[in-house]
């Protein structure tokens, strides 16, 4: 099944530092990858999402990601972080066209953000 | 307007009990997806419905668990005879049709003692 990896468990970033989140998909055709974030007791939000066309994609919130077909990845970045942005980021691929949209997520990298 | 609702909040229930939880997801959307995520395992696909089609149940890790969809909206997954594994914040998304962007309830804590 089509999954992908988030190589980072942990990022400490100074508040206004930019930001790179890390992740690598295994699939062989162009994969459906998506950015979700979760803040502490809150549900996930699609940060963006990649399908097909432009590699660089925009979300919410400032953040965007690049698909890098060469590189297996689809990193996630922001130029300027705020506080606001702690919480847990998934990285998710669709991981089978017979369960409809159904996501596979990383296992999350959580940010903290220092003052 | 109302984004995905799951009711409980919480539940905490005693090893071997049956547990019920809900799902009202976003009017009008068509597909309907449960997740579980647990500490040890992280974020899993547990079931898919699609309109009133059949149910994909390839990600329902035993078969103590079950869902349902009443009339294409509200769903109920079921778990029997709870184990402590079980223990986890169950995950409801829904979206417009199948291809489109998934918008997730607030969970379901559920504790298994």
């Amino acid at each position: 099944a089509q999954s992908v990896t988030q190589p980072d468990i942990h990022i400490t970033v100074s508040e206004g530092a930019s930001l790179e989140l890390r992740c690598n998909y295994s699939y062989g055709a162009t994969p459906y990858l998506f950015w979700y974030v979760q803040s502490p007791g809150q549900g996930l939000q699609l940060l963006l999402k990649y399908f097909s066309g432009d590699t660089l994609v925009q979300g919410i919130k400032g953040f965007e990601a690049e698909f890098k077909r060469s590189q297996s990845s689809f990193n996630l970045r922001k130029p300027s972080v705020h506080w606001s942005d702690a919480a847990e980021y998934f990285c998710a691929v669709v991981s089978n066209s017979n369960s409809g949209y159904a996501l596979n997520f990383g296992k999350g990298t959580s940010l903290l953000v220092t003052p | 307007g109302a984004g995905v609702s799951q009711s409980p909040s919480n539940k905490v229930t005693e090893k071997g009990k049956d547990v019920e939880l809900r799902c009202d997801p976003i009017s009008g959307h068509t597909a309907l997806y449960w997740y579980r995520q647990s500490l040890g395992q992280g974020l899993e696909f547990l079931i898919y419905f699609q309109g009133n089609s059949a149910p994909d149940k390839s990600g329902l890790p035993s078969d103590r668990f079950s869902a349902e969809r009443t009339g294409g909206s509200v769903s109920t997954l079921t778990i029997q005879r709870t184990q402590q594994e079980d223990s986890a914040v169950y995950l409801c998304a829904s979206s417009l049709d199948r291809e489109d962007t998934q918008y997730f309830g607030p969970g379901t804590r559920l504790t298994v003692l």
